[in-house]
């Protein structure tokens, strides 16, 4: 158990709909990634949280996709109007203050039909 | 920005075989790296990761990297694979505000 947990595990969608992923982390972990990993690929980083604050966000990210993390604890990244490029496991990281490693949740795999 | 190239993306040995899988990124200074499993149907876990001081990094369930500075590689090895080492590893660097970029990534599939 790595104290993050991610919610849904599955999400299927019609192209053109409104998504929703949930991550919680446990309260020590004061910074917040979200990555996407597509097949055959690595995860690639979208955005990252310290405490409440975004701080970064990468090109991946367009215009239809926002995060936050109301109050530094729990995190939501929603896709607005899907696309099936949008396919991908959605994986959320969090570290502690002062800690190098990151500890992983196990993704929420979107599929956009 | 970092790159992370990752050789082999199939790998299938036999029990007791020993493994190597190639990491290589893209540019020098101080880099903190890592590999990272991921076995079927569950979350990434740390292997092991490198900061700095001694090149051969001891990690879990009898993994170890080497970090040669001059090859600007991270490879990562086992002396003799086991049938629960079947997963998928991923080589990572660390950039600034702890971003990880990853390789592709290595599907291992033991043999028994």
């Amino acid at each position: 158990d790595t104290g993050v947990s991610q919610n849904p595990r599955h999400k299927i969608t019609k192209r053109g709909q409104n998504v929703t992923f949930r991550c919680d982390p446990i309260s020590e972990h004061n910074r917040l990634y979200w990555y996407r990993q597509t097949l055959g690929q690595g995860p690639e980083f979208l955005t990252y949280f310290q405490n409440e604050a975004q701080l970064e966000k990468s090109r991946l990210l367009s215009d239809r996709f926002s995060a936050e993390r109301p109050k530094g604890s729990f995190s939501t990244l929603e896709i607005q109007r899907t696309e099936q490029g949008d396919s991908a496991m959605y994986l959320c990281a969090a570290i502690n203050q002062g800690n190098t490693e990151a500890f992983f949740g196990q993704g929420t795999r979107l599929t956009v039909v | 920005a970092q790159s992370v190239s990752q050789h082999n993306h199939h790998v299938i040995l036999s029990e007791a075989a020993s493994l190597e899988l190639g990491c290589n990124y893209s540019y020098g200074g101080t880099v903190n790296l890592f590999w990272y499993v991921q076995y079927p149907g569950q979350h990434l876990q740390l292997l092991l990761k490198y900061f700095s001081g001694d090149p051969l990094v001891k990690g879990i369930k009898g993994f170890e990297a080497e970090f040669i500075k001059s090859k600007f590689s991270f490879n990562l090895r086992k002396p003799s694979v086991q049938w629960s080492d079947t997963a998928e590893y991923f080589c990572a660097v660390r950039e600034y505000g702890n971003k990880l970029v990853f390789g592709a990534g290595t599907i291992l599939r033991v043999k028994s």
